[in-house]
């Protein structure tokens, strides 16, 4: 089963509100990424946790705060966000990230829309 | 800094008539190569791992082949579902201890017409 499951499929929003994006994987995979992804554009890095710990951040404005709870879990908390953040938000999973190369599994995202 | 450029952009094509997509990069070091495909509104979909120059990988239809440079993907006798943005990816070799960062090229849309 190489599943990674995101919610909600569709989220709309306000400025001023505050959301959570969830992510979640039962592969075992022990690397966690979310990626954005506009229109007719390839995903963008975004975060990345390795073994449950923050190993990259792409220079993401505060606003984005994400959190991994636990190896499964991954979440990405949205506050006062800007109309320009309106995407596709990607999470993905992959093993061990050591000195393997393993490819990426991505969940089907969260349509984000900021109004 | 890592760059990969997929070419054609878009690329139209009759139902049984075969092409090749176009990936070539510039890393500080190739780990690992992979292709996706994405449907509209939906997330990548993992199709191939490549790790050397001069292996190759088919599923199906698709088969990609790997050069010190570039990666191609060929697609034999296509058929409509084949339609969807082929994306292509690098990871270079590993600076830091933890994280894998894989760096997108900007993707060649496909549509097979019937």
């Amino acid at each position: 089963d190489t599943e990674v499951t995101q919610t909600p499929k569709h989220l709309v929003m306000g400025m001023t509100n505050k959301k959570s994006l969830k992510c979640e994987q039962h592969m075992g995979h022990r690397a966690m990424y979310w990626y954005k992804q506009k229109a007719k554009k390839p995903p963008e890095l975004m975060f990345v946790y390795s073994y449950e710990k923050l190993s990259i951040n792409e220079s993401v404005p505060s606003r984005f705060s994400p959190e991994c709870p636990n190896s499964s879990l991954l979440n990405l908390h949205l506050h006062a966000l800007q109309p320009e953040d309106s995407a596709l938000y990607l999470c993905a999973s992959s093993q061990d990230p050591g000195l393997e190369i393993h490819e990426q599994y991505f969940g089907p995202g969260t349509r984000l829309t900021v109004t | 800094e890592d760059q990969v450029t997929q070419s054609p952009e878009a690329l139209r094509l009759q139902e049984g008539e075969s092409s090749s997509l176009n990936c070539s990069y510039t890393v500080s070091g190739l780990r690992g190569l992979f292709w996706y495909r994405q449907d509209p509104g939906k997330g990548p979909e993992f199709l191939f791992t490549l790790y050397s120059a001069g292996e190759e990988k088919e599923k199906e239809r698709l088969k990609a082949t790997l050069t010190k440079k570039e990666s191609f993907l060929h697609i034999t006798a296509p058929k409509p579902e084949d339609s969807a943005t082929y994306l292509c990816a690098v990871q270079a070799t590993k600076i830091k201890a933890a994280g894998n960062k894989l760096t997108f090229g900007g993707g060649t849309r496909v549509l097979v017409k019937p």
